[in-house]
């Protein structure tokens, strides 16, 4: 079974400083891990994707992230927060052995960025 | 390059009424279609999936339905309208099941 949770529902940071949103997975198998982001009333934007080749993976906007199997961690990062960051974002996992269907997406974490 | 359509973009309707949401893709073929609905401060159910013409799996029992005329147009309806039906409603498409997928724009539907 696979799932996952991102530890915050909101995170508030200032323009300029770093952003850091966590997000914890359980997989049973060699997990896909994903990002998106969401602008209020749009749909979701892939960030970026991790697929079993380097552990760190380079985004859209600076957003990076890194697969930690030890801590089965993907958290999502960026050096320095800009105002259009500002977004709902879901961090989600996929099995690729397993050959269901679905994506499996956590609840999101609301990113606030203030001037 | 590949893109995906969904209309209407808002839609308010009375309870008791029909329902007919339609998403379509362009630059692809035979992709995985799917539906999520996204309550207020919820995150994203997945609603149907289809992986073919007139294959189409649902996730939750509700009272709404969704059909694939077409290789790359996929169409959520209701015969009756619930309150609870109220949401944000999003299309999406991916090349093979547990690949990344892509989101349609999403669709705004408040039942009063």
């Amino acid at each position: 079974a696979q799932s996952v949770t991102q530890l915050d529902s909101h995170v508030s940071v200032s323009e300029g400083t770093p952003v850091l949103l966590r997000c914890n997975y359980s997989s049973s198998y060699s997990p896909s891990l994903f990002w998106y982001v969401q602008h209020p009333n749009k749909g979701l934007q892939l960030l970026l994707k991790y697929t079993s080749a380097a552990t760190l993976v380079k985004g859209i906007n600076g957003f990076e992230a890194e697969f930690k199997k030890s801590e089965t961690s993907f958290h999502l990062t960026k050096p320095s927060a800009h105002m259009s960051d500002a977004a709902e974002y879901f961090c989600v996992v996929s099995e690729r052995e397993n050959s269901g269907y679905a994506l499996n997406f956590g609840k999101g974490t609301s990113l606030l960025v203030t001037p | 390059s590949q893109t995906i359509h969904q209309w209407p973009a808002t839609l308010v309707q009375p309870v008791g009424s029909p329902l007919s949401l339609e998403c379509t893709v362009e630059g692809t073929s035979n992709p995985n279609l799917y539906w999520y609905r996204q309550a207020a401060g919820r995150g994203l159910q997945l609603l149907f999936y289809s992986i073919g013409i007139d294959q189409i799996s649902s996730e939750v029992p509700q009272n709404l339905s969704a059909s694939r005329p077409q290789d790359r147009q996929f169409i959520l309806s209701s015969k009756k309208l619930l309150l609870s039906d109220s949401g944000f409603y999003l299309c999406a498409w991916s090349v093979l099941s547990n690949y990344e997928q892509y989101f349609g724009p999403g669709t705004r539907l408040t039942v009063t």
